[in-house]
């Protein structure tokens, strides 16, 4: 069974105090791991895909990073806005449709 | 464009009632999902629908039909309203087919059944 785990569960952080997101995953067979950002009262939306060991991906002040156990969603600089819930998921290789799993997503508070 | 649009975007049932929850995209995605989003649950699949014309089970269906009308429509019905189905619902659409599974979420619709 596919699995995802992500830590903190919530993390507070002074306006241009960076810090990293945590998704640590278990999967048969990775196809690509996602991070989504959720505004609170709206649906999530889509930020990256990684889809091998080594690759980054970077928007704006956020860099997503892959190792073969986990993924860190890097965050260099906050500003306030940057406040919201980050949500993890995998798709596996195998399984029938492509669906994700999710982690149950890190709220991130930025003070100004 | 619109993406995906959910309604209602609020409602309150009482035990035992039934409704539907209506989902359509204009993306022209294959595959369509619903979701349930609880504190301290993240999101759970409650079924989902590959293509037009075909539906299957997620990881919490029980309580739960669905229906795809056509290629841009998935509907979620409650035949009987319970209040462990308090949530907030997610429509999601994708194209697999394009390689990695990048769902576009609707705003979600927030259901409390007393």
């Amino acid at each position: 069974e596919d699995q995802v785990t992500q830590s903190p569960e919530a993390l507070r952080l002074q306006e241009g105090e960076s810090s990293s997101l945590n998704c640590s995953y278990t999967v048969s067979g990775l196809r690509g791991l996602f991070w989504y950002r959720q505004d609170p009262g709206k649906g999530p939306e889509f930020l990256f895909t990684l889809y091998s060991a080594g690759e980054e991906k970077e928007k704006e002040r956020l860099k997503a990073t892959l190792t073969k156990k986990e993924s860190f969603l890097h965050i260099t600089a906050p500003k306030p806005e940057d406040s919201a819930t980050y949500l993890c998921a995998v798709q596996a290789v195998t399984g029938a449709n492509s669906k994700l799993t999710f982690g149950k997503g890190i709220t991130l508070s930025v003070r100004p | 464009n619109a993406g995906v649009t959910q309604t209602p975007k609020f409602q309150v049932l009482k035990t035992g009632q039934s409704m539907t929850l209506q989902c359509a995209q204009d993306m022209n995605h294959n595959s369509m999902y619903w979701y349930r989003q609880d504190p301290g649950m993240g999101l759970r699949l409650i079924y989902y629908s590959a293509s037009e014309g075909t539906t299957d089970k997620g990881e919490v269906p029980n309580g739960y039909n669905v229906s795809r009308l056509n290629k841009r429509e998935f509907s979620l019905r409650l035949e009987s309203a319970a209040p462990s189905q308090t949530s907030v619902y997610f429509c999601a659409s994708s194209n697999p087919a394009t390689g990695a599974n990048v769902l576009t979420f609707g705003a979600g619709s927030r259901l409390t059944v007393l």
